[in-house]
């Protein structure tokens, strides 16, 4: 019954691989997104899409490329992984501007 | 969007009202308060928003000043499950869909 679900929850890889978080909601949102949790615990946004189209691309490296195959999912892919890429992914979903996110638990990824 | 500014830090003891400021003195018209936590390592979780108008939920009250440029979270009888990070955001009401997230306030509920 989970709202957004990630998965997987871990995530440990070496350097170079290319790697794939999915994220599926079950609330009927419109808009769902990514952010990265850095070590410093800041929360930015990475990607937002709403009814599959992507509306916020925020300079993120084009190593890591959304896919919305409709619009209760959000995947994450990412190639060539580095060192930096190592943090917290949050999915995250919400039904419009005025409405407040619903965010998932979260995928750690751990780059070595 | 515009910015807000929060305390890093705050403690409360259990079973008090703890009091969440945060300043947004760059707020304007269109511009909704919105707070989320974020408790040790799981997902941020939405609390309440508001515009103008106080507002209260299940979880929490908001007080907006009038000039709207502060606003006081209040969690009326805090619990140890209360310790979190306490965003405070501004956003607008259309546009683009995005928060942009603070430093927010660590709350420490003690017992």
């Amino acid at each position: 019954d989970t709202a957004v679900s990630q998965t997987p929850k871990y995530l440990v890889t070496q350097m170079g691989n290319d790697k794939s978080i999915k994220c599926e909601q079950n609330l009927g949102h419109d808009t769902m997104y990514w952010y990265k949790q850095d070590s410093k615990k800041f929360l930015k946004i990475m990607f937002s899409y709403n009814n599959k189209e992507l509306i916020i691309n925020e300079t993120v490296p084009n190593r890591f490329s959304p896919k919305s195959p409709d619009k209760a999912h959000l995947n994450l892919h990412i190639n060539s992984l580095e060192l930096g890429d190592s943090a917290v992914y949050f999915c995250a979903s919400s039904s419009g501007p005025l409405y407040g996110y619903t965010f998932g638990s979260g995928t750690r990824l751990t780059v070595v | 969007d515009a910015k807000t500014t929060q305390p890093p830090s705050m403690d409360c003891a259990e079973g008090r009202a703890a009091n969440l400021p945060c300043n947004h003195s760059t707020i304007s018209g269109n511009e909704y308060v919105y707070w989320y936590r974020q408790i040790h390592s799981q997902g941020p979780q939405y609390i309440i928003h508001g515009l103008k108008n106080n507002e209260t939920n299940e979880m929490a009250s908001l007080i907006i000043t009038e000039d709207r440029k502060s606003s006081t979270l209040i969690l009326p009888h805090a619990t140890l499950r209360d310790t979190a990070v306490y965003y405070c955001i501004v956003r607008v009401s259309s546009g683009t869909y995005k928060y942009i997230f603070g430093t927010g306030t660590r709350l420490k509920v003690l017992a």
